[in-house]
């Protein structure tokens, strides 16, 4: 089955810097991408979402690029803020299994400091 | 509030008791999932209907847990001889249709003591 892995687990900025989340994924064939953004005692948002068929979307200071052959994607925040302070998961769907079931990443405890 | 919703928000019960979660998806999803996510992980899928059929069951789902979507609308888990292992935040998720994108609930936080 899929597997998907997240680095940094955690990662530290400087408010205003640039934030980068990486994740690799294990089954070719998953064509799906979402990325959620989880803030303490709170349910997972989704935040943005990649196909396979794109190779980079943006969304404001948010951004997501896909790598199909290197089988890798990635978030990209700018300018970032206190309050994009939160674990950020990164998600894979195999479209040929049944019901679309998400796998996701371990996660990446975001701290950004003011 | 037009979101999932999920109740109750926390429980903590005794190891063997057995404990229910209800999960109300958003209104004409007619996708729903269950997760589980332990502290410092991803969520994990446990199960998954659609309509009220239950099509797809993890391994992680043993035979002390039930999922039932009896109307197509909401949907109940029940775990039956709790066991301390089974603390966790357990996560429910609508989808509309064939639609990936899936939308969360907050959650239950159940704690075996």
């Amino acid at each position: 089955g899929e597997n998907v892995e997240q680095h940094p687990s955690t990662l530290s900025v400087q408010e205003g810097d640039s934030a980068v989340i990486k994740c690799t994924y294990s089954d070719s064939a998953s064509n799906y991408f979402p990325w959620y953004k989880q803030e303490l005692g709170k349910r997972p948002q989704l935040i943005i979402d990649i196909r396979s068929n794109v190779g980079e979307k943006k969304d404001q200071r948010i951004a997501v690029t896909l790598n199909k052959t290197a089988k890798h994607f990635s978030l990209h925040i700018t300018e970032t803020q206190p309050e994009d302070s939160a674990v950020y998961f990164c998600a894979a769907v195999h479209s040929l299994e049944y019901g679309n079931k998400l796998v996701f990443g371990a996660g990446t405890i975001l701290r950004v400091k003011s | 509030d037009t979101g999932v919703s999920q109740n109750p928000r926390h429980k903590i019960t005794k190891r063997g008791q057995n404990v229910t979660f209800r999960c109300d998806p958003i209104s004409e999803h007619n996708r729903l999932y269950w997760y589980r996510q332990t502290l410092g992980q991803g969520p994990e899928f446990l199960t998954y209907f659609q309509n009220e059929a239950q099509l797809e069951k993890s391994r992680l789902l043993s035979d002390r847990f039930s999922a039932e979507r009896p109307k197509g609308s909401f949907s109940t888990l029940e775990i039956q001889r709790t066991e301390q292992g089974d603390s966790a935040m357990y996560l429910c998720a609508s989808s509309f249709r064939e639609r990936y994108e899936q939308y969360f609930g907050p959650g239950t936080r159940l704690t075996v003591t």
